[in-house]
């Protein structure tokens, strides 16, 4: 079953960088995954994409301080200059034929 | 501009219908995937439904034989007709659009801004 796992909860300072992780289930280490940023109140807004291989492509307009990685079945999503703006939830997705799956989402607090 | 803009939500009575609307402009719903996602109040994001590019139509489990997923060329507009409606529906659905580049689905990478669902009595 295609199943991603993320933590709950994530902190960091501003100013500082964060790494969130999102795991994929046995099996499927080879998927790529998409990262979405949900603001307070907002709808979600597309990041970019993560291959297996760590390569990766941004949305439209997304900053330089966002930047993605893979190694084995996780992929990483890496804030960098940390701003007040980025507090906000952090989706992963991947997909498969006939399937969409989302992971439980990180809710990412900027101290 | 490539935009995404749902309509239709409101209160309905559990049973009921509704059908929410997704209109696109800037780029052709018919020429992507396109997929409708939910959030339960509090919730995180759900997948609802995706119409591929060729036409083949998936839906989750949760809403399988309830929810019927369309698209219209003509007016370039994505659908969801909801069927007998209960609680747990309640939610906000977004539509999204799936890029396909070279073949590869790039992710949901345009979002409406959602469209509230209420069923309740």
């Amino acid at each position: 079953q295609l199943v991603l796992t993320q933590s709950p909860s994530a902190s960091a300072s501003l100013g500082a960088s964060v790494k969130l992780t999102c795991t994929l289930s046995s099996g499927h280490s080879s998927y790529a995954i998409a990262w979405h940023q949900q603001q307070p109140e907002k709808g979600p807004r597309y990041l970019m994409k993560i291959k297996s291989d760590g390569s990766h492509s941004k949305g439209d307009g997304i900053p330089d301080r966002f930047s993605g990685s893979s190694s084995g079945a996780e992929r990483y999503l890496t804030i960098s200059s940390l701003q007040s703006e980025d507090e906000a939830d952090y989706y992963c997705q991947t997909w498969g034929t006939g399937i969409r799956v989302f992971g439980g989402g990180t809710k990412l607090t900027v101290l | 501009e490539v935009q995404l803009v749902e309509s239709g939500g409101g209160l309905i009575q559990p049973g009921g219908s509704l059908r929410l609307s997704c209109a696109a402009s800037g780029f052709t719903v018919s020429s992507n995937h396109m997929s409708w996602v939910r959030q339960a109040p509090g919730e995180g994001l759900e997948w609802v439904s995706v119409i591929y590019s060729g036409g083949s139509i998936y839906y989750a489990d949760s809403v399988k034989g309830r929810f019927t997923i369309s698209r219209d060329k003509s007016k370039n507009t994505l659908y969801l007709q909801m069927n007998s409606l209960r609680a747990e529906d309640t939610a906000v659905y977004y539509c999204a659009r799936e890029s396909l580049v070279r073949g590869d689905i790039a992710g949901m990478d345009v979002w409406g801004q959602g469209t509230t669902v209420t069923v309740s009595s």
